[in-house]
């Protein structure tokens, strides 16, 4: 199966401030990433699709100015929270469509914690 | 866009065999999944189906019927290690998941 990798796997940072987060998919190109979002003691929701080379699909209530998608290159999508504050607080996690494969494979994750 | 419906939670012993459930409304369906997630960790993959029946993956099986928008999970021989959240996932035409609440398993000795 694809490895994906996530990074970092967990920052805290001051409220206000932007944090990226990178999602690479490490052995094969994926034209399709996916972010979720995780608030605790609830299920993952789905914020965005990341498509390699054009602009990404937020979901209904995600603020795309907020949260900045970048699809680069064909391994490498990155999330930036942008002016982030406490409730922005919350585990965010990439995963990658492989074409062919019945799953879909999760990054590590990244706990997110404003302060 | 899906509704995915699940226990909150489980409990049983170690040995024993847990069931546990899954309904969805789809406006398009293209596989379901089941997860096992511990806290603090992102999901890793159990299970896959996309045609009814029963799929069998050592201790752990999943069944389909896409007619009634019904999965569940079987774990069998449960463990210790098996205290867990497990997550139902549907995924649609353009390969989106959308996941249930997720069903806390705990496992008592």
């Amino acid at each position: 199966g694809a490895v994906v990798s996530q990074h970092p796997s967990w920052v805290i940072c001051k409220s206000g401030t932007s944090v990226k987060i990178e999602c690479r998919s490490l052995d094969f190109q994926a034209t399709t990433m996916f972010w979720y979002r995780q608030f605790p003691k609830q299920s993952l929701m789905l914020m965005a699709t990341s498509n390699e080379g054009s602009k990404a699909t937020y979901e209904q209530g995600v603020e795309k100015d907020k949260f900045l998608i970048n699809h680069a290159s064909l391994t490498l999508s990155t999330l930036t929270v942008t002016s982030a504050h406490p409730e922005d607080s919350s585990f965010y996690i990439c995963s990658v469509k492989d074409r062919g494969e019945t799953e879909a494979f999760f990054g590590q994750g990244t706990r997110l914690t404003v302060v | 866009g899906q509704n995915i419906d699940q226990p909150t939670e489980m409990t049983a012993t170690e040995g024993a065999i847990v069931q546990i459930n899954c309904t969805y409304q789809t406006s398009g369906f293209n596989g379901l999944f089941w997860y096992q997630q511990h806290a603090g960790e992102a999901p890793t993959f159990l299970s896959y189906n996309v045609l009814d029946g029963l799929e069998e993956k050592g201790r752990f099986s999943s069944f389909l019927s896409r007619s009634k928008g019904y999965s569940y999970l079987l774990l069998k021989e449960l463990q210790m290690k098996d205290s867990a959240s497990y997550l139902c996932a549907v995924r649609d035409g353009d390969y989106k998941l959308s996941f249930g609440a997720g069903t806390t398993v705990t496992v008592r000795a």
